[in-house]
């Protein structure tokens, strides 16, 4: 298994509230990820990271933000929680490249965050 | 457009028995196909990983098919366990970028009968 955390692992909260869900990893992977995944569907990348003091925006459009100021840690900040932010928040970390094969991602256990 | 869908939605079946469930793309370049399992509550955890060039992969009971020609994978589940409860997905890498990019699909649903 994977030594990649996420806490908490669950999170009812308030409309309006700021958040930040934490991700840690222990096997120096440089490159990070987070994807927010609704029941039944597929997952959707929101951010990624190549390494220390880098940090992209991924496919979907996420009011949250993100910052990578250490190798192992990859927080995700929502500054004012909404109902639509209701979902299952993913980080996944990757080694790198072997030749033709694209990283392979190891996931943590997720947050299932529920705003009311 | 870039796509991942996997067939059946949902599947039940009874102990004991094996099932296979179905992955067509459309994703191009092509680099690899990844099956992984994804316990309720649980992040997904990789079964098996496939190039253009390979054709079939096992893990365990987990055998994996892939025809590059046709753009179809399949995921076969040998003498099934509770344990095997789970989703399954599908997840397609594209050559077009140094990230790798990943298109996921929405998974099937496997649910183990005793």
């Amino acid at each position: 298994e994977a030594d990649i955390y996420q806490t908490p692992r669950y999170l009812v909260i308030g409309t309006g509230k700021k958040i930040t869900l934490e991700c840690s990893q222990t096997m120096g992977h440089d490159k990070m990820y987070w994807y927010q995944q609704d029941p039944g569907m597929e997952l959707h990348l929101i951010h990624y990271s190549y390494g220390v003091n880098s940090t992209e925006k991924g496919d979907l459009s996420s009011e949250s933000t993100v910052s990578r100021i250490r190798t192992e840690h990859f927080p995700l900040t929502l500054e004012s929680a909404r109902p639509s932010h209701t979902s299952q928040y993913l980080c996944a970390s990757s080694e790198p490249n072997r030749g033709l094969i694209t990283d392979t991602q190891y996931f943590g256990p997720g947050t299932r965050l529920t705003v009311l | 457009k870039n796509q991942v869908e996997q067939s059946p939605q949902s599947l039940i079946i009874l102990e004991g028995k094996n099932c296979t469930l179905q992955c067509n793309y459309t994703v191009s370049p092509f680099s690899n196909l990844r099956w992984y399992k994804q316990d309720t509550g649980r992040g997904p955890v990789s079964l098996t990983i496939m190039t253009f060039s390979e054709n079939t992969k096992s893990n365990g009971r987990y055998t994996a098919t892939l025809d590059a020609d046709t753009k179809q994978s399949s995921l076969h589940i040998t003498a099934s366990q509770l344990s095997d409860s789970a989703s399954y997905i599908c997840v397609v890498s594209d050559r077009g970028s140094t990230l790798g990019r990943l298109y996921f699909g929405r998974g099937t649903q496997l649910t183990v009968w005793p």
